[in-house]
Formats: structure tokens, C-alpha cells, sequence
């Protein structure tokens, strides 16, 4: 249980795109999901947090029409990279924590594979 | 801001030795987590240890905490080729309603057959 996905991957995209990458919950409800971006050997560093139905609050620095997410269901979260340049080329990670702490021990956060976004 | 520093940063081993890396973090904690990263890959919890506990114990892992010295340590013994990875400590900041996780910069560990 506790599975997070996410869609693509991998993304190579032209310098001026968006990008729209999917964090999906599988077998739970996510009352909150997070998006991390990680730069090659370093530490994850939060971008923003989702909740359901309400504005994403952002991390101190990161820039809210460059990164829109949408939180739309209990089950899906997007990060979208408006007019995407090089210097986003990154490692995208999101998490989930479950609606409610039941089966799971207080605020667990279940990580997705991540996305990596070249941008060309 | 990152709350969590690790060293070594790098850390090179044979197989069957063990491995420590540790963490120190700044401000007060509800929990500390460890987490393994292979590379290009998402993260995988490994152990979670509260701020009342000590020492806590998973399969090779052992996991210890020192909130006086805001530390923790992750040993893992006897270790393999597949315990090649990044290992990242995390320790909470509680926010309405949820915990926001701080990650520190991590240990890059190569075991070698």
C-alpha cells in the first residue's frame, strides 16, 4: 500500500514549453501532497504544498506563476513549468500524506519516483 | 532553509563493513526520519525515530538520536553492494495541519564489492 506514481518520468522539452507533470496517489486519499525539486547530488528542497481544493502555499524564493500546481482530487496533484528555460532542468519529486493517520503513523509522507525535466 | 547537515558526505566501503552517517539539525524536533535514495530514483523510508527514543532498530539499521546534541546517527552493518545509495535525514516543522520535512544535504555511500 502506500504507492505514489507519477507521469513522465522523463521530459525533454524546448526552452519557452510547458511542462505538466502528474503525482498521483494510488491506493490512498492525500489530503496534502508536496513538490521537491533536487539538483544533481544534493538534498531535496520543498517547493510547494497542495492541499485539496485550496491555493498551494510556496516555499520562500520559488515563483508561483512559473510553477502552478493544481491540486483537483484527493488522489492528484500537477505541477505544471510555465515557459520552461534551461536552468529548470531539475529532478522533480512530490509526496503524499494520507487523509486521514488510521493505518499510518502521524503525518507520513509517501514519495513518488520523481520526473526529470531537461529542458533543451 | 536546510535544517539538516550530514557528513560524511561521501563515504567508500567494502563489503561486510558498516557504514555510519550521521545528521545535526538545528531546532526543536517532533521526529527524525532516514530515507535511501538510489539514484535517478524517488526516495524509500527507511525508519522513523521520536523525539523521546534513543536508539531505534530495523534489520541492519540502527538509527540513534541525541536531542541534546540535536544528532542522530544511521548505522548499517554489515553492508552490501546494493546498500550503494544516498541517504538523506529529515526531521520535521510542524505547520497547520501537516509536517513540513527538512532534508539534509546527504551521505553518498558506494559499497564495494
Amino acid at each position: 500500500g502506500a504507492v505514489v506514481s507519477q507521469h513522465p518520468s522523463w521530459v525533454i522539452c524546448k526552452s519557452g514549453t510547458s511542462v505538466k507533470i502528474e503525482c498521483r496517489s494510488l491506493d490512498f486519499q492525500a489530503t496534502t501532497m508536496f513538490w521537491y525539486r533536487q539538483f544533481p547530488k544534493q538534498s531535496l528542497m520543498l517547493m510547494a504544498t497542495s492541499n485539496e481544493g485550496s491555493k498551494a502555499t510556496y516555499e520562500q524564493g520559488v515563483e508561483k506563476d512559473k510553477f502552478l500546481i493544481n491540486h483537483a482530487s484527493l488522489t492528484l496533484s500537477t505541477l505544471t513549468v510555465t515557459s520552461a528555460h534551461p536552468e529548470d532542468s531539475s529532478f522533480y519529486i512530490c509526496s503524499a500524506s494520507p487523509q486521514l493517520a488510521g493505518r499510518y503513523s502521524y503525518n507520513e509522507q509517501f514519495f513518488g519516483p520523481g520526473t526529470r525535466l531537461t529542458v533543451l | 532553509s536546510q535544517q539538516g547537515e550530514e557528513d560524511p558526505q561521501a563515504l567508500s566501503i567494502q563489503e561486510g563493513e558498516n557504514a555510519t552517517m550521521n545528521c545535526s539539525y538545528k531546532t526543536s524536533i517532533n521526529n527524525l526520519q532516514w530515507y535511501r535514495q538510489n539514484s535517478g530514483r524517488g526516495l524509500v523510508h527507511l525508519i522513523l525515530i521520536r523525539s523521546n527514543e534513543r536508539e531505534k532498530h530495523s534489520g541492519r539499521l540502527r538509527v540513534t538520536l541525541d536531542t541534546s546534541k540535536k544528532s542522530s546517527s544511521l548505522l548499517i552493518t554489515a553492508s552490501r553492494a546494493a546498500d550503494t545509495a544516498s541517504y538523506f535525514c529529515a526531521t520535521d516543522e510542524n505547520r497547520r495541519g501537516y509536517n513540513k520535512l527538512i532534508f539534509g544535504a546527504g551521505t553518498r555511500l558506494a559499497v564495494h564489492p
